[in-house]
């Protein structure tokens, strides 16, 4: 079946340091690949998102590639900010559900 | 108002208890889901509803049951409460897209301790 793993944190950055969440996916076919943020307190909300290979997704200064070749959808932010502190989720979907990997919580420190 | 709105927020229970989450949204849209988060695990998936007459299970439906009251209503409830169901439950729906699935928008949770 379709399953999604993301690097475990939790990370701890300085204000403006380079952040990378890796994540890769398991799947049948050619779902479509989503990262969710939780920030404290909240529900998840999505960050961006891509339908096929090599697409580009990007929010926020947040960016991640659709890369089919190595399976993967790694979320990189070249600078983060104290407010990017939260909860990221890598996730994948089929026709009518999403799969979630475990998240990945990060503090930034300023 | 929030587009997906949880009840209650946060409910201590009892082992044994009948429980009760409700869920209803504004935005009109025909898919609804109920997921439960948990340290470490992310989030999986109970139940999803793609009307009003269709109900699935998801990968954890045991212990579980769920109520599509109308479009904009979706119940979950727990029969006999158990303390491993001490969790946080989200509520999500989502509109149809032109290809699978499209973004979900969850509501902010719904925190069950059951002791």
């Amino acid at each position: 079946g379709n399953s999604v793993t993301q690097m475990e944190g939790p990370v701890t950055l300085s204000e403006e340091a380079f952040l990378t969440i890796n994540c890769t996916y398991t799947a049948t076919g050619y779902p479509s690949l989503f990262w969710y943020v939780q920030y404290p307190g909240e529900g998840l909300q999505l960050l961006l998102k891509a339908t096929k290979a090599d697409d580009k997704g990007s929010n926020k200064g947040f960016e991640a590639t659709y890369r089919k070749e190595t399976t993967s959808f790694h979320l990189e932010k070249g600078s983060v900010q104290v407010s990017d502190s939260a909860v990221y989720f890598c996730a994948l979907s089929d026709d009518y559900k999403l799969s979630f990997g475990a998240g990945t919580t990060v503090t930034v420190r300023a | 108002d929030a587009d997906v709105t949880q009840t209650p927020r946060n409910r201590i229970t009892k082992t044994g208890k009948r429980i009760m989450l409700e869920c209803s949204q504004t935005k009109g849209h025909d898919r609804m889901y109920w997921y439960r988060q948990d340290p470490g695990l992310g989030l999986r998936l109970i139940y999803y509803s793609f009307d009003v007459k269709d109900i699935n299970k998801g990968e954890i439906s045991d212990g579980y049951s769920v109520s599509r009251q109308a479009q904009a209503k979706f119940s979950l409830s727990l029969e006999s409460a158990i303390p491993n169901q001490t969790a946080l439950y989200f509520c999500a729906t989502s509109g149809l897209s032109g290809r699978g699935l499209g973004e979900l928008f969850f509501g902010e949770g719904s925190r069950l301790t059951v002791l």
